[in-house]
């Protein structure tokens, strides 16, 4: 049971132009969600974060999107740049107080390339 | 300020044989995050420490897996007898652990294990 998807493994965007990763989750009892960047033989890097008492979080060129209704995440990037190319992960944490608390469940990542 | 430092970061054994994994977290981080991440997949939580306490080790298979941090600041993630299908990154997270708090995680570079 994947509570977490990013059903787009990959997208190409050109350089200059808006990038949006999506992300849909299934658990109503996630509350945080984060966006995370991974090079290749790196670790996953933090980029973004959204409680689920805000709709919006920007952060520069970053900006994450939360629907709860919809049970939908999307991270865009604007302007995107080739340095951007990485694979994106999404993640959601459950609410503070649970056995789950703590837990990060990840998407499976979405691989953006940003041609120059 | 450091960041999340393990070691090795590339490891290459034989099935059967027993390994070992070193994590050292950033400075004050009080919770401890192990994660396995498999080819194409998000990572997936293995155990999570807050100090020396193992408070969630739901995910971690027992038969053969093991984890210690014994004075609440590094730890050892081992793995005996190890199996082909043990193949993948290992990820050491570690978080503030603020209680109550919903926190960021922050990853080390991860090590790759290969089982021959």
């Amino acid at each position: 049971d994947q509570q977490v998807k990013q059903n787009s493994p990959s997208l190409s965007v050109q350089e200059g132009r808006i990038s949006i990763l999506n992300c849909d989750y299934t658990n109503s009892m996630f509350d945080y969600f984060l966006w995370y960047k991974k090079y290749p033989a790196e670790g996953p890097t933090f980029l973004i974060s959204i409680s689920s008492i805000k709709d919006k979080n920007e952060d520069g060129r970053f900006t994450v999107f939360l629907n709860k209704s919809a049970k939908h995440l999307s991270l865009h990037i604007v302007p995107s740049q080739p340095g951007d190319s990485a694979v994106y992960f999404c993640a959601a944490s459950p609410r503070a107080g649970g056995t789950s608390y703590g837990k990060l469940t990840f998407g499976q990542g979405t691989i953006l390339t940003v041609h120059p | 300020e450091a960041g999340v430092v393990q070691s090795p970061r590339y490891k290459i054994i034989e099935k059967k044989q027993p390994v070992a994994f070193w994590c050292n977290p950033i400075s004050g981080h009080n919770t401890l995050y192990w994660y396995l991440q498999n080819l194409g997949q998000g990572p997936e939580l293995l155990i999570r420490y807050e100090n020396e306490e193992a408070v969630d080790d739901s995910q971690l298979p027992k038969d053969r897996f093991s984890a210690e941090r014994l004075k609440g600041v590094d730890s050892t993630l081992k793995i005996q007898p190890a199996e082909l299908g043990d193949s993948a990154v290992y990820l050491c997270a570690s978080s503030p652990g603020l209680a109550g708090a919903q926190e960021t995680q922050y990853f080390g570079p991860g090590t790759r294990l290969l089982v021959l």
